[in-house]
């Protein structure tokens, strides 16, 4: 079945510091690949998505490039912030591009980042 | 715009009573509504894919007759666990998803069970 598996945290910064968390998948199909971000106390927000090979999603300062040779889907930011500091989800879904009939998604277990000012 | 709203957002109970969660898209309608169980330091578990008008696909291991889904509106869907025990203390939270943009969902903020 479809996995993801992404960095173990907590992840500290300190502010302006460079981010990368990695995250692998393994999937069936031609999945989309997605980074859900959670601040403290509130819902998950998507952060930025890519649907095909060698998209990269971009959102916030955040990037991250669909890397289908290697599976990888990894989440960059080159300056952090205090206020970036939250718990990041990667995910996948295999829905309409992959011909699936729903759009359900497989998290990864989550990075706790923490940026000290 | 795609606001996603759950209520209650944390509930105590008593071993053995039933509580009824709400999930409600707020600005859109949403053919297909999902649930899921977020345990500590863990990813969060899809437990049920919920269709409106129709009954709710279970994912595998969880029991349907303990966790009703009912989506019975384009804006409504509720989770209802049945004589809740310790064990299913948790942090449950839906997601919603637009019809406009394939393979987006829209999280609710979640709501805190505790079962005493």
């Amino acid at each position: 079945g479809d996995s993801v598996t992404q960095m173990e945290g907590p992840v500290t910064l300190s502010e302006e510091a460079f981010l990368t968390i990695n995250c692998t998948y393994t999937a069936t199909g031609y999945p989309s690949l997605f980074w859900y971000v959670q601040y403290p106390g509130e819902g998950l927000q998507l952060l930025l998505k890519a649907t095909k090979a060698d998209d990269k999603g971009s959102n916030k300062g955040f990037e991250a490039t669909y890397r289908k040779e290697t599976t990888s889907f990894h989440l960059e930011k080159g300056s952090v912030q205090v206020s970036d500091s939250a718990v990041y989800f990667c995910a996948l879904s295999e829905g309409l591009y992959s011909g699936g009939s729903n759009y359900k998604l497989t998290f990864g277990k989550g990075t706790l980042l923490t940026v000290n000012p | 715009g795609a606001v996603v709203s759950q209520h209650p957002s944390r509930v105590i109970c008593k071993s053995g009573t039933s509580v009824k969660i709400e999930c409600r898209s707020l600005d859109f309608q949403a053919t297909t509504m999902f649930w899921y169980r977020q345990f500590p330091k863990k990813s969060l578990m899809l437990m049920a894919t919920s269709n409106e008008g129709s009954k709710a696909t279970y994912e595998q291991g969880v029991e349907k007759d303990k966790f009703l889904i009912n989506h019975a509106s384009l804006t409504l869907s509720t989770l209802t666990v049945t004589s809740a025990h310790p064990e299913d203390s948790s942090f449950y939270i839906c997601s919603a998803e637009a019809g406009t943009n394939y393979n987006e969902q829209f999280f609710g903020p979640g709501t805190r069970l505790t079962v005493l």
